[in-house]
């Protein structure tokens, strides 16, 4: 069965700061991988999707990036953290008919 | 672009009674998917059922149920026999044909009550 892990589990970074979260899938391949950020009491927004290595789509201007070194490894970062990055942070898997999400990670930016 | 609305900010319900909770969308896709997540306190998304837009029977998975009706772009999520685990936020969700990602509502908060 497909295993999604993400890490850290929450973070706690200064303004300015440089983020790196990782993304990683076990047991499928080539999936389709999707970072998306929950704001506190909201929905979530779909923030980059990729369908294969080095293939990114940014789907929300900002200050965010997001790159896919491996088939099963996507990661996210920024080079200078901003208030309103702060939220919840969600990998996902999947294709048409279906999209399963990691643990997340919860990120404050003080 | 592709729209979820979700009327019912918060719902609380009796124990053991069924529950439905609201979703509307609006898309100009002729192919389509739509979801249900559930979200406890916990903060992870918890897959609970899908729904094909050229599917001719509403899903169904075990006690979860998605009421679809494509001439009223509505796909609500019926829970039978509630139970107090069920207290989360659930949140409706669409994809347009492809690789695209959900397009999320805002969610309705249920609590289920002894």
């Amino acid at each position: 069965s497909q295993t999604i892990h993400q890490w850290p589990a929450t973070l706690v970074q200064p303004v300015g700061s440089p983020l790196s979260l990782e993304c990683t899938v076990e047991g499928t391949s080539n999936p389709n991988l999707y970072w998306y950020r929950q704001a506190a009491g909201r929905g979530l927004q779909l923030l980059f999707y990729s369908v294969g290595i080095g293939q990114i789509s940014s789907e929300v201007p900002q200050n965010l990036s997001a790159s896919r070194p491996q088939d099963r490894q996507f990661i996210l970062s920024s080079k200078k953290l901003l208030l309103s990055d702060s939220g919840f942070y969600l990998c996902a898997w999947g294709d048409t008919y279906e999209q399963y999400f990691g643990p997340g990670t919860r990120l404050t930016v003080t | 672009a592709q729209k979820i609305t979700q009327t019912q900010p918060g719902m609380f319900v009796q124990e053991k009674e069924a529950v439905t909770l609201d979703c509307t969308y609006d898309t100009s896709d002729q192919s389509y998917g739509l979801f249900w997540y559930k979200q406890p306190s916990s903060g992870e998304m918890i897959f609970l059922i899908y729904q094909g837009s050229y599917d001719e029977q509403n899903a169904t998975e075990g006690r979860y149920s998605l009421n679809f009706q494509k001439a009223r772009k509505s796909a609500n999520l019926v829970i039978s026999a509630s139970q107090l685990g069920d207290s989360a936020m659930y949140f409706c969700a669409m994809q347009g044909g492809g690789a695209d990602g959900l397009t999320f509502g805002k969610g309705t908060h249920l609590i289920i009550q002894p």
